[in-house]
């Protein structure tokens, strides 16, 4: 069974601290991604990467970067959390093309600025 | 761009009936794939069901089927003898190129 990871399943930050949210798969897959869940909005794309140390940005990448130094973990960071960045954060990852090949998601993080 | 729409925000059925969820897309594409992702309360959200544009056939897994009607730009998903567990929030999602698109979903309660 693929298994997607994520460091915290709930986070309370201050505004204006530096945010990791951390994500780990462990069936070799080449893709990885980050979104952020908001009600009546759904799922929105904030980076991904397909490969190691190569990223690319989403749908709403402002605020927001990435870093995949490794091929199993990819991290998500903010570097000065705001409030309107309070939301459920779920990490994703497939093995082939991202166009056809299904995503195992991670169980999120819900992060609360304050 | 490509655009995913869930027009109904909550539904309910009756334990042991059938359910149909909505989905309507845009695109520039003629080559694409659609999704039915589900995620349970406090779980993890999961591949439902996956369709290829490419293909007239619609796609069924066991309970869950498709009615894939493409020049309507149509793609919505029928429950079938629905079970408690099948309640959760339910995303049609819409990939073309490496980019994958969710609609807002659609929150599916199960009454016994």
């Amino acid at each position: 069974d693929v298994k997607v990871t994520q460091s915290s399943r709930y986070l309370v930050k201050r505004t204006g601290e530096k945010v990791f949210l951390e994500c780990v798969q462990d069936m070799d897959h080449e893709n990885m991604f980050w979104y952020r869940q908001d009600p009546g909005l759904g799922l929105r794309l904030i980076y991904f990467s397909y490969d190691v140390k190569m990223k690319e940005k989403g749908d709403i990448p402002e605020g927001y970067s990435v870093s995949r130094e490794k091929k199993e973990r990819f991290s998500l960071i903010l570097e000065s959390a705001s409030t309107n960045q309070t939301s459920m954060y779920l990490c994703a990852s497939s093995f082939d093309e991202p166009s056809y090949d299904e995503q195992f998601f991670g169980p999120g993080t819900r992060l609360t600025v304050l | 761009a490509q655009t995913v729409t869930q027009s109904q925000p909550e539904m309910s059925v009756q334990e042991a009936e059938t359910v149909t969820l909505s989905c309507t897309y845009d695109t520039s594409e003629s080559d694409y794939y659609l999704f039915w992702y589900k995620q349970p309360p406090s779980r993890q959200m999961i591949l439902v069901i996956r369709q290829e544009a490419y293909k007239q056939q619609n796609a069924t897994e066991n309970r869950f089927s498709v009615n894939f009607q493409k020049a309507a730009k149509s793609f919505s998903l029928k429950i079938s003898d629905s079970q408690l567990g099948d309640a959760a929030m339910y995303f049609c999602a819409l990939t073309s190129g490496s980019r994958l698109t969710f609609g807002e979903g659609t929150q599916l309660t199960v009454n016994p």
